[in-house]
């Protein structure tokens, strides 16, 4: 939503760099991981997502990272582009339910 | 958007009125959340269903509440609007595998 970016650590990046954004998650039971992406006046969108037992999974100009050792999940997004500029949230998961990390946002200038 | 759709998108309303959300999803899924979304908070979540019927408190549950009297539609009520419920509220569904959230588009609730 709005004013969802407001406190937010920030990453401000050139058009055309790689991105890595950081969550240190807190339950080391959590058997899912999810990355989403919050546009301003949006709801979150999924990006990607890896489960426990993978340390990386790729997607399209994606790749989350998971180190369970620290407690540990990044997102990088390779030739980070304009569209790209939004909060980022990663998410953790035990049974049914998720939780939020607070978010970071990122800002892409041309 | 996964077929979901949340109304009002925008209120006002004053302090110690009732007001009710809606959630509605077109995709005959099982497991609906409501969530709320304020600065240096993130998402949270208030209350979630995992079936007609059947609810489960969220992490910020207490002076909200929640029915689900069939498969697409999930309903929160403020029994008495506070302004500590003004917030950004979203609902998601889950596309039947276990984790995947999908969300609506938010409804901005601003209780004066």
């Amino acid at each position: 939503g709005e004013n969802v970016g407001l406190h937010l650590p920030t990453l401000s990046v050139q058009e055309g760099d790689n991105s890595i954004i950081n969550c240190a998650y807190s339950n080391s039971a959590s058997d899912y991981f999810i990355w989403y992406k919050q546009e301003s006046g949006k709801g979150p969108q999924f990006i990607i997502d890896i489960r426990s037992n993978m340390d990386k999974r790729q997607g399209q100009r994606v790749t989350v990272l998971l180190n369970k050792t620290v407690k540990h999940l990044s997102l990088q997004i390779a030739a980070t582009q304009p569209g790209d500029s939004a909060v980022y949230f990663c998410a953790e998961s035990q049974y049914s339910t998720l939780t939020f990390g607070k978010g970071t946002m990122l800002l892409v200038s041309p | 958007d996964a077929g979901i759709t949340q109304s009002p998108r925008h209120k006002v309303t004053e302090t110690g009125t009732p007001v009710t959300l809606r959630c509605h999803q077109t995709e005959n899924h099982r497991y609906m959340y409501w969530y709320r979304q304020d600065p240096g908070h993130g998402l949270r979540l208030i209350h979630y269903s995992y079936g007609v019927k059947d609810t489960d408190k969220g992490e910020v549950s207490d002076g909200y509440s929640v029915s689900r009297s069939k498969t697409e539609d999930f309903l929160l009520t403020l029994e008495s609007a506070t302004s500590s419920q003004t917030s950004v509220y979203f609902c998601a569904i889950n596309l039947g595998g276990a984790y995947e959230q999908y969300f609506g588009p938010g409804t901005r609730l601003t209780v004066t």
